[in-house]
């Protein structure tokens, strides 16, 4: 199972809107709607922003949305924050029952 | 309160084995799927096993299975990964990851990691 692909890194000026896709196969992303997105700070463990494709867990940021279309998904950052800084990954749930991650967004808040 | 506390890393020679463990508590345990997932120095996130809520059903990364092995204790709430013969390229963090439910569609909490480094 060959990673999901994303962009290596994005930057966006505080306040601006973001946007990173992840692209995968009719094998995992194009299959089902179980997209999700981690937010990975420094020396930190992954955090879950968006699960199902859209849907933010509590306590995560309206700034944050999510969106699919065919084999591609994204995420959304809208009103660009300084503590938005981190690594970001999307996954997603295959036809072999497992998951799989894409390779990771570096996002810099300019 | 959901917590996720991982144990048992730390520096083997390659060929070695390593027990690590994950004491979960704050939610029900064995109703819940549950994965290890890696990251290796500088690198993206790497799924390394799965293991089902009654822990009936496994799936394994390319990448360690034969070498590893997913297990857990439903009664005592701990998530397990036996590693046998290790290879320089496992050394990474290892973190316990709590599905959402009993499908692994999205890991909601993380714990803290537990470093493996396999060097000589």
């Amino acid at each position: 199972q060959s990673a999901l692909t994303q962009p290596a890194s994005v930057s966006g000026s505080p306040g601006q809107s973001i946007t990173i896709s992840c692209t995968g196969t009719s094998h995992d992303v194009g299959s089902y709607n179980y997209v999700s997105w981690y937010q990975q700070h420094p020396g930190k463990a992954p955090k879950l922003m968006i699960f199902d494709v859209t849907n933010r867990p509590s306590g995560v940021s309206t700034r944050f949305s999510g969106s699919k279309s065919g084999i591609t998904a994204s995420l959304t950052i809208s009103g660009l924050q300084a503590e938005d800084e981190a690594d970001y990954y999307c996954m997603s749930y295959t036809t072999s029952s497992t998951v799989v991650f894409g390779g990771g967004t570096k996002l810099t808040v300019l | 309160e959901v917590q996720l506390l991982e144990s048992g890393g730390g520096l083997i020679q390659p060929g070695g084995s390593l027990r690590l463990s994950c004491a979960a508590s704050g939610f029900t345990f064995s109703m819940t799927s549950m994965a290890w997932v890696r990251q290796g120095p500088g690198k993206g996130l790497e799924w390394v096993s799965i293991i089902a809520a009654s822990g009936g059903a496994t799936h394994y990364a390319d990448s360690v299975k034969g070498r590893f092995t997913i297990s857990r204790d439903n009664s005592n709430s701990t998530l397990f990964l036996q590693m046998t013969s290790l290879r320089v390229e496992d050394t990474a963090v290892y973190y316990c990851a709590k599905a959402r439910g009993l499908f692994v569609f999205s890991f909601d909490f993380w714990g803290q990691g537990s470093l493996v480094s396999v060097s000589s």
